[in-house]
């Protein structure tokens, strides 16, 4: 079983739709929760990142971490075409390696 | 300011064959990653440089993976011997420190695309 699971999608909604993307983790251990936006043939970039439990906005995008749940949520708010990306989700513990831990991504499609 | 570069960002190579891959970090920015990242898949992280410390070299999958970072700046991922199944988009991703608290994240390349015949 994979530390952090993602569902794939892809995930099709029309524009301005609220859309709900999440990821399931299994260590307990972790502490930062990211969430990056990767367009096609580009790099990850980072959309949120939060600190243990808790909500945090920015703009459309809000990010939630419910740690007794072992489960992160974004949301964005009235979606556009040029939010068509993958989002995955990553995490990272607290003290030794710092590498992240990512899903696998969801596909994301907002139809005009 | 310039962002984090890799080259080559397309490499085919054929079975066997060894390849060499280059990351450019951000100036300045003392952390550096690669990861992997096959078709349908996460990011896989494989290899970590901070400042002068010895790299965790925990997620290279074999020891025909090996890094390299020069003067704290550029660094060099070489697959030796590849295998079809090295085939992947593989990331480079810098961050000012490790102390990902102060919101120094990862900031990541575009990746180089390597396809082994």
């Amino acid at each position: 079983q994979k530390e952090v699971e993602q569902d794939p999608g892809p995930l099709s909604v029309p524009e301005g739709a609220i859309v709900s993307l999440n990821c399931t983790y299994s260590n307990s251990a972790f502490q930062y929760f990211m969430w990056y936006r990767q367009y096609s043939r580009k790099g990850p970039e980072l959309l949120m990142y939060t600190y243990s439990s808790g909500n945090k906005e920015d703009g459309r995008f809000t990010a939630q971490v419910d740690k007794s749940s072992k489960y992160i949520s974004l949301f964005i708010r009235d979606s556009q075409p040029s939010d068509s990306a993958t989002y995955l989700c990553a995490m990272s513990l607290d003290t030794g390696r710092r590498a992240l831990t990512f899903g696998s991504g969801t596909r994301l499609q907002v139809q005009p | 300011g310039a962002g984090v570069s890799q080259s080559p960002s397309n490499k085919v190579t054929e079975k066997g064959k060894d390849v060499e891959l280059r990351c450019d970090p951000i100036s300045g920015h003392t952390a550096l990653y690669w990861y992997r990242q096959s078709l349908g898949q996460g990011l896989e992280f494989l290899i970590y440089f901070q400042g002068n410390s010895a790299p965790d070299k925990s997620g290279l999958p074999s020891d025909r993976f090996s890094a390299e970072r020069t003067g704290g700046s550029v660094s060099t991922l070489t697959i030796q011997r590849t295998q079809q199944e090295d085939s992947a988009v593989y990331l480079c991703a810098s961050s000012l420190n490790w102390r990902i608290l102060l919101g120094e994240t990862q900031y990541f390349g575009p990746g180089t695309r390597l396809l082994v015949l």
